[in-house]
């Protein structure tokens, strides 16, 4: 069974950089694509960004300046990391499995449980 | 951007009956479109893709249709655990987004 878990710090200070690591088990991050999701409190979902094939990289424009999706194959992780944050970067973090239908990464079908992060000095 | 919109934002249905959720997309999406239900303190769970298609293990009082702009999600006799907030998301031109979300409560 696939299992998602993210990992990393509960608050980041304003402008420093968040990092988050999504340790993946009961498949290989070699295939497929791999996602980073967002919830920012009482708020609905943005999609941050994916990583598929080969190191693939794929953002969301409205965050594309601040934004790193990587993958390690050797770990079986894949990490997020969003820089000069501000309050309003704070959320639940998620990672997901998407599925690819014909080279087009499509609905997430393994979530992880998430991860809150807090924006604060 | 393609924007999702849901309707309504909250409804109120009894256990047992029936729940129509919408969908609309500010332009086409084919039927690349998915539908998650999450439970407070949970991450979304697959419900649909491809529109009208169960994910694995969703019951078959789920149901999913339309194509386009306009989707349903519909959800027949409803059990307790139905519950929650229920999101459409695309998939057809990047970014995909989601919709705001319904949240579906006891009447």
């Amino acid at each position: 069974q696939v299992q998602l878990q993210e990992s990393g710090p509960g608050v980041v200070k304003p402008s420093e950089t968040l990092s988050l690591t999504c340790n993946v088990s009961g498949d290989s991050i070699t295939a497929l694509s791999w996602s980073w999701i967002r919830q920012p409190p009482g708020k609905g979902l943005e999609w941050i960004g994916y990583i598929y094939y080969r190191g693939t990289t794929t953002y969301n424009p409205s965050l594309k300046s601040r934004v790193t999706i990587s993958a390690d194959a050797s770990t079986n992780q894949f990490s997020l990391k969003l820089n000069s944050v501000t309050a309003e970067d704070t959320a639940i973090y998620y990672c997901a499995r998407g599925k690819v239908i014909f080279g087009v990464v499509s609905e997430l079908d393994y979530w992880g449980q998430g991860t809150q992060v807090t924006v604060s000095s | 951007e393609t924007v999702m919109t849901q309707s309504p934002v909250i409804v109120s249905v009894s256990p047992g009956e029936r729940a129509t959720l919408s969908c609309r997309a500010s332009q086409s999406v084919r039927n690349r479109l998915a539908w998650y239900q999450q439970k407070p303190g949970q991450a979304p769970r697959l419900l649909m893709y491809g529109a009208s298609t169960r994910a694995t293990g969703i019951p078959a009082r789920f149901s999913g249709s339309g194509s386009g702009t306009e989707f349903t999600l519909t959800i027949t006799s409803l059990q307790s655990e139905d519950f929650a907030i229920y999101y459409c998301q695309h998939y057809n031109n990047w970014p995909y987004t989601f919709g705001q979300g319904t949240k579906l409560e006891i009447k």
